[in-house]
């Protein structure tokens, strides 16, 4: 079955550090990935995705992340955290024409030490 | 500006009592979803529909209703068998199911008292 596991369920990091949210995927095929954002209180917002091609994605806010299919993984990186980053971030794989939903992980939260 | 309308944002309920969560579309998306988020727990499908007229249970559809009569809307019905309905209930929608990225509205907090 298909499965999405963020390791993580906190991280905390330094205002001006670098980022890496881990997220782990189980799936056949090719996935098409997500990263989405939430603030407290607040829906989810794309941060980037990646469906084919360079397995280097730019997102929004400064986020990247990178698809390894040897090591099924798809992590968020960023060089350079800013206290309004602190929120949820969610990874999310979808699977294709055939499949009627995202499969999601559990969740990151991510906590800015000032 | 396109995008998705969640009302209210704050509910109350009284326990027994059906209560109605209403989400509007105008992206002109086919696919609409119906998320429940309780902490710690990501999210959990509720209910889905990829086209008017039509739709399909999730993982969690026990004491959930829905209706998609019209393309822009896919309201939720929470119903007295419900056993657990506080939550934090988020309203979705995509081009395609699975394949594209999902917009989400700002959800609604339902508090049963």
């Amino acid at each position: 079955a298909q499965s999405v596991t963020q390791p993580d369920i906190h991280i905390t990091v330094s205002e001006g550090a670098s980022l890496e949210l881990r997220c782990n995927y189980s799936y056949g095929a090719t996935p098409y990935l997500f990263w989405y954002v939430q603030s407290p209180g607040q829906g989810l917002q794309l941060l980037l995705k990646y469906f084919s091609g360079d397995t280097l994605v730019q997102g929004i806010k400064g986020f990247e992340a990178e698809f390894k299919r040897s090591q099924s993984s798809f992590n968020l990186r960023k060089p350079s955290v800013h206290w309004s980053d602190a929120a949820e971030y969610f990874c999310a794989v979808g699977a294709g024409y055939s499949n009627y939903q995202l499969i999601w992980g559990a969740g990151t939260k991510l906590i800015i030490k000032p | 500006d396109g995008g998705i309308t969640q009302s209210p944002k704050y509910l109350f309920r009284k326990e027994g009592q059906n209560v109605t969560l209403s989400c509007e579309q105008n992206l002109n998306h086919d696919a609409m979803y119906w998320y429940r988020q309780d902490p710690g727990q990501g999210l959990r499908l509720i209910y889905y529909s990829q086209i008017v007229n039509d739709f399909q249970k999730g993982d969690i559809a026990e004491g959930y209703s829905v209706s998609r009569e019209k393309k822009e809307s896919f309201p939720l019905t929470v119903t007295s068998a419900q056993k657990n309905p506080t939550a934090f209930y988020l309203c979705a929608s995509s081009l395609q199911t699975g394949r594209t990225e999902a917009f989400f509205g700002q959800g609604t907090r339902l508090t049963v008292v």
